[in-house]
């Protein structure tokens, strides 16, 4: 089974502020990655597929970048309505998800 | 506007089963596999179990292989998770999803 490690678990930045979770994968998946964000009591929202391209209707203050086995996710200029948990999820072995990474704001 | 309708969930002793069923408008289903994904209260995303677009390959998270059933039915849009010998562990929020669409979860819990 292919394992998701995501960092940190969790983070807390100020509004404006440029936010970078990582994500790495167990062995290679090409761009097989996907980044989600899910606010409490709601269900996950793609905001990022096949590793760097922005779902529909998603900011364009989201991005993803990364290929085989180490990624990047990145929210530029933090707004308060981001406060969510954010998760990778690989897809060309079944499916794994990370870990998650709970962001804050200061 | 897509949606995903899950139901079926609820309380279960330990040993019962429940059957998950998610109906899916605007959406075109049969074009997409499908997956149930779960959320135990408080923890992270577990995918569960996905199925092919046909019902001809089905795929399962080793903890519920051989109990949880993954069925499908394009002319009703709908997906389906049987759920056998429940156990504790498996108290989580269900959800189905598909593509970038997914339900609103339903809560199952298995407690005496």
């Amino acid at each position: 089974d292919i394992q998701m490690t995501q960092s940190p678990s969790s983070l807390s930045a100020s509004v404006g502020d440029r936010v970078t979770i990582t994500c790495q994968a167990s062995q290679d998946i090409n761009i097989h990655l996907n980044w989600y964000q899910q606010k409490p009591g709601k269900a996950p929202k793609l905001l990022i597929y096949a590793a760097f391209s922005l779902q529909s209707g998603v900011p364009s203050r989201f991005s993803g970048s990364g290929s085989g086995t180490d990624f990047t996710f990145t929210i530029n200029n933090l707004q308060p309505e981001d406060i969510a948990t954010y998760y990778c999820q690989q897809y060309v072995n079944f499916i794994t998800f990370g870990q998650g990474t709970r962001l804050e704001i200061k | 506007e897509v949606q995903m309708v899950e139901s079926g969930g609820g309380l279960v002793q330990p040993g019962g089963s429940l059957r998950l069923s998610c109906v899916v408008s605007g959406f075109t289903f049969n074009n997409y596999w499908m997956s149930w994904v779960r959320q135990p209260p408080g923890k992270g995303l577990e995918w569960v179990a996905n199925i092919k677009q046909d019902g001809g390959e089905k795929n399962y998270v080793g903890s519920v292989r051989g109990r949880f059933t993954i069925s499908r039915d394009n002319a009703k849009n709908s997906l389906y998770l049987q759920m056998n010998n429940l156990r504790p562990e498996d108290t989580a929020v269900y959800y189905c999803a598909g593509s970038a669409v997914w339900g609103q979860g339903t809560l199952v819990t298995v407690s005496s």
